[in-house]
């Protein structure tokens, strides 16, 4: 069962906010949110993760809904190069613990 | 960021033969490393859990024969496809995480592309 679900594409300007949903609704107390993306052809690339507050680093912000069913990953200024599938994952902030992929969203920056 | 090495990067072989995929922690230590493999336009999907010292959990669906896994040290595990067939032509893609930082990121190597002809 997918623990995720979020929109298969998205395009997004060149510049411009991207913003990226997901919906966890059954999300434990004990699971963090993570952001992957992979650009074609590498490996994934860790993005961010976060537990209930919104968090913010060099690369995006993560807002999470009050109830934790949702979060928005937030790209402030999208470049050609943020073109990507990037994948919302949810687990326990375990070490030993595996990342289970659902099918991503794929968003293509236009210029 | 913790840096996962994988090599080679990509390899073609013939059908039959056997193709060995390095993983490595270079900076850090990790007891656990996961095997992906990734078909054209699909999502990554989790082969086997590689424990350092002990024998790998495979997950449903994958011979392990078939797929063999060596996680001899802390930062070096290796799989081996063995008797490559054309439907083997995959991205293997393999993670690992740092206990010591516990942060729970797990980071990911830059994939394998295996092309058996």
């Amino acid at each position: 069962d997918a623990k995720t679900t979020q929109p298969t594409s998205m395009d997004c300007a060149e510049g411009r906010a991207a913003n990226l949903p997901c919906n966890h609704s059954t999300i434990s107390g004990n699971e963090y949110v993570y952001w992957y993306r992979q650009i074609h052809s590498q490996g994934p690339q860790y993005i961010i993760h976060g537990l209930k507050n919104n968090e913010t680093n060099e690369m995006a912000s993560l807002i999470i809904t009050e109830d934790r069913k949702s979060s928005t990953l937030i790209l402030p200024h999208a470049t050609l190069r943020d073109t990507a599938v990037y994948y919302c994952i949810v687990r326990p902030n375990n070490a030993g613990n595996m990342l289970t992929f659902g099918g991503g969203t794929r968003l293509m920056v236009k210029p | 960021g913790a840096v996962v090495s994988q090599h080679p990067s990509w390899v073609i072989c013939k059908s039959g033969t056997s193709v060995k995929i390095e993983c490595r922690s270079l900076d850090f230590q990790a007891t656990t490393m996961f095997w992906y493999r990734q078909f054209p336009k699909q999502s990554l999907m989790l082969m086997a859990t590689s424990n350092e010292g002990s024998k790998a959990t495979y997950e449903q669906g994958v011979e392990k024969d078939k797929f063999l896994i060596n996680h001899a040290s802390l930062t070096l595990s290796t799989l081996t496809v063995t008797s490559a067939h054309p439907e083997d032509s995959s991205f293997y893609i393999c993670s690992a995480s740092d206990l010591r930082a516990n942060t729970g990121e797990l980071f990911f190597g830059e994939g394998s592309r295996l092309t058996v002809l």
